[in-house]
């Protein structure tokens, strides 16, 4: 069991560019998180998913950000037309039951 | 929504001493976990305690869920022991999502 990983593990990127994160889960966890978590904050949940299906999406998510998870197994946040604020750590996590782990997050700057 | 206020937000130490980081929430939740964030940045799971008592090592929980807190204790602090501790609650019969806290960030001197 190798932990949820996360790829890249930073990421600097022109305002305007689109920009994708990958993560890996823990093998056989069903539950999917993205997380974003900005300077001196707690981390804000972003979405989730059940095996394939997104089931929640937060507000924060806006028409800018899509989140996939084909097959069940690895998910994508993607980012398109990044702003400034955008810059964040972005955190994935999953769970079985209801423990969740978190990989060690992809830190977005953009200039 | 729920909400999660963790305290003191910031705590200075030296090397030896113990402390206790409060944790409140408002509403019945599933699911309490504590989590120390390293410097960077991932976190890194203390405990999973929706209710009772748990120790590990140094460090031990409590919730009270009836009465909607839960403590986190660090005994015989070391440097390493630095950084931000988060409380996430999972709220009970919501979404399957984790609200945190802004944190209690701990500095232990030598």
């Amino acid at each position: 069991d190798t932990g949820v990983s996360q790829d890249p593990r930073h990421k600097i990127t022109k305002r305007g560019q689109n920009v994708t994160f990958r993560c890996d889960p823990i093998s056989e966890h069903n539950r999917l998180y993205w997380y974003r978590q900005t300077l001196g904050q707690g981390p804000e949940f972003l979405t989730y998913f059940q095996n394939e299906a997104q089931l929640e999406k937060s507000r924060l998510l806006s028409d800018r950000f899509s989140a996939e998870r084909p097959k069940g197994s690895f998910s994508t946040l993607e980012i398109q037309r990044t702003e400034q604020g955008d810059s964040a750590m972005y955190l994935c996590a999953s769970s079985m039951y209801s423990e969740a782990f978190f990989g060690q997050g992809t830190r977005l700057t953009v200039v | 929504g729920i909400q999660v206020e963790q305290s003191p937000p910031d705590l200075i130490l030296q090397e030896g001493a113990n402390s206790t980081l409060r944790c409140n929430f408002s509403d019945s939740v599933n699911n309490l976990q504590w989590f120390h964030q390293n410097p960077w940045g991932q976190l890194i799971n203390l405990f999973y305690i929706p209710s009772g008592t748990k120790q590990n090592g140094r460090l031990s929980a409590t919730t009270v869920a009836t009465e909607r807190y839960s403590l986190l204790y660090i005994s015989s602090s070391q440097t390493t022991d630095s950084g931000v501790y988060f409380c996430a609650v999972e709220l009970e019969g919501g979404s399957e999502k984790l609200v945190f806290g802004k944190g209690t960030k701990l500095t232990v001197n030598p």
